[in-house]
């Protein structure tokens, strides 16, 4: 079955420990990305990949890491939790290209509350 | 700066026609999507335009107006399983990043 696949779902943490969320496609899609969810403010973009070694900042990356060293696997680092990091987030996967039709896999959301 | 501008609340009645609208201001604007969210879940794909139109799928239609940075997302034949959150996003052609509207939360009565 194709799909994107998060881990943890739930996951509370305190300010300052080091955490990683996962993300994996099973899809071979070259671009990957992360989101975060807040009431009233949609999704706002952390980062992006547009393939293996190739990733930029999206919106609002302060705080974060990526890495994408396999085309499978992109996962997202929290170096130093804050509570302003409280939030829904999901991982995306398409195959874009230039001429591609917009459509974003999302996996199932983490959420994460840094105490 | 970059921004998506779409209704926070619509109400529909059940076997109804209703319209979500979105203004977009981007720059390097490629396309416009549109993508449900029911509570608890993950936003799933609707319908996607980069060409001035519509676009029909099912239920669903999309248009997009590029002279006007405006589009629709059409609903028709509500049905009850159709109330959730919609949102609008719009692809930018500078990096492929993707700006997402704050969303529609559609409730559909009987």
């Amino acid at each position: 079955e194709a799909q994107v696949t998060q881990n943890p779902r739930y996951l509370i943490t305190v300010t300052g420990k080091k955490l990683t969320v996962t993300c994996s496609q099973n899809m071979n899609h070259e671009y990957m990305s992360w989101y975060r969810q807040d009431p009233g403010l949609g999704l706002r973009q952390i980062y992006y990949s547009m393939n293996v070694e190739v990733t930029d900042k999206g919106d609002v990356p302060e705080g974060y890491k990526v890495s994408r060293k396999e085309k499978r696997n992109f996962p997202l680092i929290l170096e130093s939790p804050s509570p302003n990091q409280t939030s829904l987030y999901f991982c995306a996967s398409s195959s874009r290209g230039p001429a591609t039709n917009e459509k974003l896999f999302f996996g199932s959301g983490t959420q994460l509350s840094v105490l | 700066g970059q921004s998506l501008e779409q209704p926070s609340e619509v109400t529909a009645v059940e076997g109804a026609i209703v319209q979500i609208n979105c203004t977009y201001q981007t720059s390097g604007f490629y396309g416009l999507s549109w993508y449900q969210q029911h509570d608890g879940g993950a936003p799933t794909f609707l319908s996607y335009n980069a060409l001035d139109g519509l676009e029909e799928t099912g239920r669903f239609s999309s248009f997009l107006s590029r002279s006007d940075s405006y589009g629709y997302l059409l609903l028709q034949e509500l049905q009850m399983k159709d109330s959730a959150s919609y949102f609008c996003a719009a692809l930018n052609t500078g990096g492929f990043k993707t700006i997402f509207g704050a969303g529609t939360r559609l409730f559909v009565k009987a």
